[in-house]
């Protein structure tokens, strides 16, 4: 039974440039959200997708962007990229109950170690 | 805003000995707090609670949460050069995507 998959495991990028992270979440999770974790914080909400729709996002300006496919699975899209955007990015998957409640099962990926130089 | 607040934010102890970590927070709309093990990248779940007073044990790790004054504790005991990790506190909202709201983690360190 895989887990949630994130790639790449690590991404070094200039400032300016874009990056796209990716993210497959548990057989039989249909929510994915995405956080960022700075080096020695905890993990920050950055916005949830459901049923290929934003659902709710946290405190991150619109360079950060996602999207989610028909198969669950997920990108961020990280525009005109900041020294302060480098962080651990984790992906989380998790379903929904019958009452539509999210974040049952909820499991984390390794993630995505993004440096901006 | 949503603040969740661990303490303290790093620990050294040698193997053998018991240790607390404490988590306060101060959430709008709760529905549970988390115990998370973040050793290298993945956070690991620990417990939930939801309800005040009840004890959660696995091993030698236990939770607790009291919901009248707004915090939880881990305890460890009998600690093992295993246990050296960050350890996450986070509240869940109840509504929306019921996001997680996580403290900065307490590093802790077990010295042979």
């Amino acid at each position: 039974d895989a887990g949630v998959t994130q790639s790449p495991t690590h991404l070094i990028k200039t400032r300016g440039q874009q990056v796209t992270l990716r993210c497959s979440p548990k057989s039989g999770h249909d929510t994915v959200s995405w956080y960022q974790q700075a080096l020695g914080q905890g993990p920050q909400f950055i916005f949830q997708y459901y049923e290929e729709e934003e659902r709710q996002r946290g405190n991150f300006p619109d360079r950060f962007s996602g999207h989610q496919f028909p198969n669950y699975s997920s990108e961020l899209n990280v525009n005109a990229l900041l020294l302060g955007d480098s962080a651990l990015y984790l992906c989380a998957s998790s379903h929904r109950n019958r009452q539509g409640e999210a974040n049952y099962g909820y499991t984390f990926g390794s993630g995505t170690r993004l440096t901006v130089v | 805003e949503d603040k969740v607040v661990q303490s303290p934010l790093s620990l050294v102890v040698h193997e053998g000995d018991t240790v607390t970590l404490n988590c306060s927070y101060e959430v709008t709309n709760f529905r549970s707090l988390l115990w998370y093990k973040q050793e290298k990248k993945a956070p690991t779940f620990l417990f939930m609670l939801t309800s005040s007073g009840i004890e959660k044990k696995s091993g030698r790790l236990s939770s607790i949460l009291d919901k009248k004054e707004l915090f939880s504790i881990l305890n460890i005991t009998a600690t093992q050069t295993g246990d050296s990790a960050v350890y996450l506190c986070a509240v869940r909202e109840v509504q929306g995507a019921q996001k997680l709201v996580f403290g900065q983690g307490t590093r802790l360190t077990i010295n042979p």
